[in-house]
């Protein structure tokens, strides 16, 4: 059965830090990957997509890396601000499947 | 850009009662799907839809679950008699293809349902 792990489950830093947010899978085959932002209480806001034939995708601040022999990708923030604070969920599309599978979520908190 | 819209963004309900859950997705999608989320805990993944049929469904979609698309741009999602235990947030989403290296799924804001 698929898993997903984010590590760290929490992360608090002050603001201008470069962070690094992990998210690992039990099975590395993996069509694509989401990160995903979620404040609390409220929907999921996707911050990029990596498909299957990439291997990073930035917007802005935001990189994310896909390794797919290892089944494993980073989110990098940089420069990280007070309204970077959430919690950023990673959620992978295994290959032969239609369910995305989420992990746990990192809850970042950046403080002024 | 096109996006994923849902209806309504809460809804609160007294158990037993039942509840339909609207979605509209992305114009050309073909396939569509609902997850949830219960409060403190991951997202999972209840059922996709595909030609008017459920193409997956988890070992949460119970008899109490059922999903339609009534005319050509809905989605819904109907719990029959509510359960506490089905407090959460509940996600459409939608993708174009499915079980291709390109298909992406694309996520509604969500529906708060609270069962009183």
């Amino acid at each position: 059965k698929q898993e997903v792990t984010q590590i760290p489950a929490a992360l608090s830093v002050p603001e201008g830090e470069n962070l690094v947010l992990n998210c690992s899978f039990t099975d590395s085959a993996i069509y694509n990957l989401q990160w995903f932002r979620q404040d609390p209480g409220k929907g999921l806001t996707s911050l990029l997509l990596i498909q299957s034939s990439q291997r990073e995708q930035t917007s802005g601040r935001l990189n994310a890396s896909l390794d797919k022999s290892s089944g494993r990708s980073t989110l990098y923030i940089a420069a990280s601000q007070p309204g970077d604070s959430a919690t950023y969920l990673c959620a992978g599309l295994p290959s032969g499947t239609y369910k995305y599978i989420f992990g746990t979520g990192t809850r970042l908190k950046v403080l002024a | 850009e096109p996006e994923v819209t849902q209806t309504p963004s809460h809804q609160v309900t007294q158990m037993g009662q039942e509840v339909i859950l609207r979605c509209v997705p992305i114009s050309n999608h073909l396939y569509f799907y609902w997850y949830r989320q219960i409060l403190g805990q991951k997202v999972e993944f209840l059922v996709s839809f595909y030609n008017n049929e459920i193409s997956e469904k988890s070992e949460i979609f119970d008899d109490q679950f059922s999903v339609e698309r009534p005319d050509g741009s809905n989605f819904t999602l109907k719990i029959r008699s509510t359960k506490l235990e089905d407090s959460a947030m509940y996600f459409c989403a939608s993708s174009e293809l499915a079980g291709d290296s390109t298909d992406t799924q694309y996520f509604g804001p969500g529906t708060r349902l609270t069962v009183l």
